[in-house]
């Protein structure tokens, strides 16, 4: 079956600019989580959903990130006035449901860079 | 404080030459071990989950092994297609209601396999 798919691959913005970041999970995965990953690092958790609502967004940097899920199925991550220190890896990720040793699918990412 | 340490940052090996990669850890309760692996510019592909120390899994050339503090990665005769970044994570206590959405990864160890 299809996997996690994100669009865009890649999105280049400047400065103080709004983007927005879409991810389609695995059909029938109830969880959906946003990562971001630095050169380098591993993946730094954002949010994540069960369902439409956001049940933990702890991880999001700033009040210039926000996601939504409205239908419980796609979710979009939107950045506010872009900054120079957003540039990273955007990752998607679901999983059936967030329980104990419950695997974590992840997407092909989103490039961002902020010029 | 670091919660997964993965060491070494980097390996570089021949066709052929076996090696292990190491993933320790320092969260309580662990709620299962999960590796992946990453290729550039690529999201990370799952490859095993570790549920309680003592269990191993494999896959082709790849073995998982969990103890009470670590984890290892071996792996047997090596081709260069195994080359990529490996990660682990583990499931970071601090998520709500104790269960495993929020993961916490190592740094990851980039493993070069020259022909």
């Amino acid at each position: 079956g299809a996997g996690v798919s994100q669009t865009p691959s890649n999105k280049v913005t400047e400065k103080g600019k709004y983007v927005e970041l879409r991810c389609d999970p695995i059909s029938g995965h109830t969880a959906l989580y946003w990562y971001r990953q630095s050169l380098g690092q591993g993946p730094e958790f954002l949010i994540y959903f069960q369902g439409t609502g956001a049940a933990d967004d702890s991880g999001l940097p700033n009040d210039r990130f926000f996601a939504v899920r409205p239908e419980g199925s796609v979710s979009t991550l939107k950045i506010q006035r872009t900054e120079r220190g957003d540039s990273a890896m955007y990752l998607c990720a679901s999983s059936l449901r967030a329980i104990s040793y419950n695997e974590q699918f992840f997407g092909p990412g989103t490039r961002l860079t902020v010029l | 404080e670091d919660q997964v340490t993965q060491s070494p940052e980097a390996l570089r090996l021949q066709e052929g030459e076996s090696s292990s990669l190491n993933c320790s850890y320092t969260v309580s309760g662990l709620r299962g071990l999960f590796w992946y692996r990453q290729d550039p510019g690529k999201g990370p592909e799952f490859l095993f989950t570790l549920y309680s120390a003592g269990e191993e899994k494999e896959k082709e050339r790849l073995k998982a092994t969990l103890t009470k503090k670590e984890s290892f990665l071996h792996i047997t005769a090596p081709k260069p297609e195994d080359s990529a970044t490996y990660l682990c994570a583990v499931p970071n206590p601090e998520a709500r209601g104790g269960s495993n959405y929020k993961l916490t990864f190592g740094k990851g160890t980039l493993l070069t396999v020259n022909p």
